[in-house]
């Protein structure tokens, strides 16, 4: 497809469950990045993959984030053990590169912890 | 640590008036600035972004202004048309930075 598409796009999950979520940058794209919007608050940055450099994992909230990108394409990020106050969407972005170009925003992954 | 702050949580503007959204940041290494417009269930997408060389910058119906010695950047939109409201983010960012600050958003409901 011509943009960033994440999967699913809701997911309703019970407290303590691991959940994965998925998504697809658009194709060229070296930059992918995870930010996340709880109620009511702006995007908060979560983690940023450059090509196969190491990446910049400094806005995961707790060791029970994680994420991983295969090369250029796919990225999942991962939740275990969830907790209430993991209630989010979770947005995926991409870009040409690292800088002065625009992100290009999925639509979301709306994740709620029951 | 809030670097990047839009104070009014909403707007509300009449159809064909001017709509005046406001950013102010903290960090004096930002010097590249954008906004993102969110229609619900949909994620932000880019709508216009300046650089810390120029104080202006127009595209259509948006134009962003930017005031470095105040860390203030606003953006217009005039007419303001129906299918323009929306959540407004700001987002900043440092010309060696890869990560976007975004303010907490500005919900602009246009009424007929």
């Amino acid at each position: 497809g011509a943009g960033v598409s994440q999967s699913p796009s809701n997911k309703v999950t019970e407290k303590g469950k691991d959940v994965e979520l998925r998504c697809d940058p658009i194709s060229g794209h070296t930059a992918l990045y995870w930010y996340r919007q709880r109620l009511g608050q702006g995007l908060e940055f979560l983690i940023y993959f450059q090509g196969n450099s190491a990446p910049d994992k400094s806005g995961l909230p707790s060791d029970r984030f994680s994420a991983e990108r295969t090369g250029e394409s796919v990225s999942t990020l991962t939740i275990q053990r969830t907790q209430q106050e993991d209630s989010a969407v979770y947005l995926c972005a991409s870009s040409l590169s690292q800088g002065g170009s625009p992100l290009h925003f999925g639509n979301g992954t709306r994740l709620t912890v029951t | 640590d809030q670097q990047v702050k839009q104070n009014s949580p909403s707007l509300s503007v009449q159809e064909g008036r001017i709509s005046i959204l406001n950013c102010d940041y903290t960090n004096s290494m930002f010097d590249y600035f954008l906004w993102y417009k969110k229609y619900p269930a949909e994620g932000p997408t880019f709508l216009i972004s300046i650089s810390s060389i120029k104080d202006k910058n127009e595209d259509g119906r948006f134009t962003v202004f930017l005031n470095k010695s105040a860390k203030h950047l606003s953006l217009h939109i005039v007419p303001s048309q129906p299918g323009d409201s929306a959540v407004y983010f700001c987002a900043a960012s440092g010309s060696n930075d890869y990560k976007l600050s975004f303010g907490a958003g500005t919900t602009v409901t246009v009424r007929a």
